[in-house]
């Protein structure tokens, strides 16, 4: 079981950008993935989430409008997507599978490795 | 939004020694309807993702080392390493999943003394 990641990028402001997770090992439409950042040296900050099943999306007020999480189940993918990048969000991305024994609250059991996003002008 | 709270932001321990950090909710996570506080611990190393430890505050994933504890309800929860191994040098979140946004406490960097 394993959530793996794209590659890091580098982007300027006002760029779109879209970064991946892939999942193995498990079917995607039995967990929730979630999408949590984390800027140089600090703290963890919970994006938002998303039911694979049936694309119902529950974001952070902190950052809706601004990102759009999605999925793709054929690939067994899910998607953190920006149209329009700001020096702020550069940071690194993790994705994760929420364990949850019911509805949409559970820990988070697996991390990807985590992407590295730099806007810079 | 629920506050996570978390003591100390940095703590030193020496190998074998025992480690103790502190988390405090801004509200209650305990969820009366199955009496489980929806808390979990995260260790998160160096250029590593976060690793999930604990969950319902007090459950060890399996493979965590039996020196990882976590006790609590309510609004006070407490991560404990037993016997400190130079291995356990991390940083560690707490966070809760009782309410969206699911957020996270700032952080305690743990290190050797």
């Amino acid at each position: 079981v394993q959530l793996v990641q794209s590659g890091a990028a580098v982007k300027k402001p006002g760029e779109s950008l879209t970064i991946s997770c892939e999942a193995s090992g498990y079917d995607l439409d039995n967990y929730w993935i979630t999408w949590v950042r984390q800027k140089p040296g600090k703290g963890l900050e919970w994006l938002g989430k998303i039911d694979p099943t049936d694309s119902y999306t529950d974001y952070n007020p902190s950052f809706q409008g601004h990102v759009t999480i999605s999925t793709d189940n054929s690939i067994s993918t899910s998607f953190l997507r920006w149209t329009s990048l700001r020096a702020s969000d550069s940071a690194i991305y993790f994705c994760a599978r929420l364990r949850a024994r019911v509805g949409d609250r559970g820990p988070f059991d697996i991390w990807g490795q985590g992407t590295r996003v730099v806007v810079s002008s | 939004d629920i506050v996570m709270t978390q003591s100390p932001d940095s703590l030193a321990v020496s190998l074998g020694e025992r480690a103790t950090i502190n988390c405090k909710s801004s509200q209650s996570i305990l969820y009366n309807s199955n009496n489980k506080d929806y808390v979990a611990w995260y260790q998160q190393k160096p250029g590593q993702p976060p690793k999930l430890l604990i969950s319902w505050a007090s459950t060890r994933e399996s493979g965590v080392p039996e020196r990882f504890s976590g006790s609590g309800s309510g609004t006070d929860f407490t991560l404990t390493i037993s016997s400190l191994q130079a291995e356990d040098v991390a940083v560690y979140f707490c966070q809760q999943y009782y309410s969206s946004p699911h957020t996270f406490g700032q952080g305690t960097e743990l290190e050797i003394k």
